[in-house]
Formats: C-alpha cells, sequence, structure tokens
C-alpha cells in the first residue's frame, strides 16, 4: 500500500537559516511526489512536484525539493528562511496511470509544523 | 471565480444533525475531489468525480457519508446523522487538463469546512 511519512512533527528553525524537510514514501513504482503548505485557516499551496525528469525540482518561495529513488525520498530544503514561511508542510504521492494522469487521489502525510525564531 | 470556493467556512452541528457542505471548483475542471482532515492529521482522500461521474468513493467513512456533482460543476458533501468523530476540516480540490492531458495531481484546494459537532 501506498503511504507517506513526515518524520518530524515540529521544527524550529532561526529566520535565515536553511531548512530541511524530510519526507519518505512507500510504493511500488516511481510516483507523482508533491509538496504542499498550508497555513492557519488557509487552503493548501501547491509548493512544487516530480512528475518524471531532473530529480531535483524548484518550486515557489525558493523551495526546493530532490527525489531519490534509492531512499525513497523526496526532502524539501530552502536555503534560507523567512519568517513568513511558518506554517505546516505536508509531502504527498500520488499513483501514476497510464494515461498520463493519476488514479485521482493523493496520499498525505501527516505534516510537519514550521515555527521561525526571530 | 480564480480559485476553488467552499461554503461555509465555519459549521457547527448538534450530534445526529444533517449538513450539507459546498464545493465551487474551478471553472472548466473536470476533476474534484473531497478530502477529510482531523486536527493534527494530513488530509485523507474521501471521493472523486470526474465530471458528474462519482469515479472513487472508497475514502468514504460509513454510509452516512454521501456526495453528488449532478452537473458536473458544484459538488456537495452530505453527512447524515452527524457523530463527534465527524469533527475535521473537509477540503475540496479540483484539477483539470494541462498539454491535452488530464492531470488529476495537478490539484487545486479550497480554503475548507470546518465542522465540529457537539
Amino acid at each position: 500500500a501506498q503511504s507517506v511519512t513526515q518524520p518530524d512533527i515540529h521544527i524550529t528553525v532561526s529566520e535565515g537559516a536553511s531548512l530541511e524537510l524530510r519526507c519518505n514514501y512507500s510504493y511500488g513504482a516511481t510516483p507523482y511526489l508533491f509538496w504542499y503548505v498550508q497555513s492557519p485557516g488557509q487552503g493548501l499551496q501547491l509548493l512544487l512536484k516530480y512528475f518524471s525528469g531532473d530529480t531535483l525540482v524548484q518550486g515557489i518561495k525558493g523551495f526546493e525539493a530532490e527525489f531519490k529513488r534509492s531512499q525513497s525520498s523526496f526532502n524539501l530544503r530552502k536555503p534560507s528562511v523567512h519568517w513568513s514561511d511558518a506554517a505546516e508542510y505536508f509531502c504527498a504521492v500520488g499513483a501514476r496511470m497510464n494515461y498520463g494522469g493519476s488514479q485521482g487521489n493523493l496520499i498525505f502525510g501527516k505534516g510537519t509544523k514550521l515555527s521561525v525564531k526571530p | 471565480g480564480a480559485g476553488v470556493s467552499q461554503s461555509p467556512r465555519y459549521k457547527v452541528a448538534k450530534r445526529g444533525q444533517d449538513v450539507a457542505l459546498r464545493c465551487d471548483p474551478i471553472s472548466g475542471h473536470v476533476s474534484l475531489f473531497w478530502y477529510q482532515q482531523a486536527l493534527g492529521q494530513g488530509p485523507e482522500f474521501l471521493t472523486y468525480f470526474q465530471n458528474e461521474a462519482q469515479l472513487d468513493k472508497s475514502g468514504l467513512p460509513s454510509d452516512r457519508f454521501f456526495a453528488e456533482r449532478p452537473e458536473g460543476s458544484v459538488s456537495t458533501l452530505k453527512i447524515q446523522r452527524t457523530q463527534q468523530e465527524d469533527s475535521a476540516v473537509y477540503l475540496c480540490a479540483s484539477s483539470g487538463f494541462y498539454g491535452g492531458r488530464l492531470q488529476n495531481t495537478e490539484a487545486f484546494f479550497g480554503q475548507g469546512t470546518r465542522l465540529t459537532v457537539v
């Protein structure tokens, strides 16, 4: 069965410091992979996605993620965190289907809450 | 509208009451999803529509949950005889065609409806 693990429930970093949020997935083949961010009272916003090709993916707001097949990981990184990055971050996996899309549903991890110290 | 719109934003229901949650997807989006997000958890898939057809309802937790999308645009999630364990944020997402292919994984989320059952 597909699953997503985000090992860190809560991370605190200082403003300006680098950030890495971990994500491991379980899936029988190469999946679609995503990172979403959720601010309080807001919906989920897509930061970046991996479908195929280059394993280093660039996203919005200065985030990037690297797909490592051998480690079944898709960790999110940012070189310098801003106070406005404080939010909850969700990693998600979607199943591939032959027509190029997915079967429709995403499997989400439980999320990592990021706090930023001034 | 520009994004996925959900109403109401907040709903308080007495145990045993029926509720209806509405989702207005992005205009022209073929696919529509409902997710349930319990406190401190990631979103969990409930059901998926392609146009008016409900192709997957494997995530609906009980027969008290019912979803419809009769004209292939607006969708309603109905919960009958609400229970305290139904308290959660209910998220709606939609996606469409990209590059001529149905890319269900490019999901855009609404802000959600927070349901509290007392």
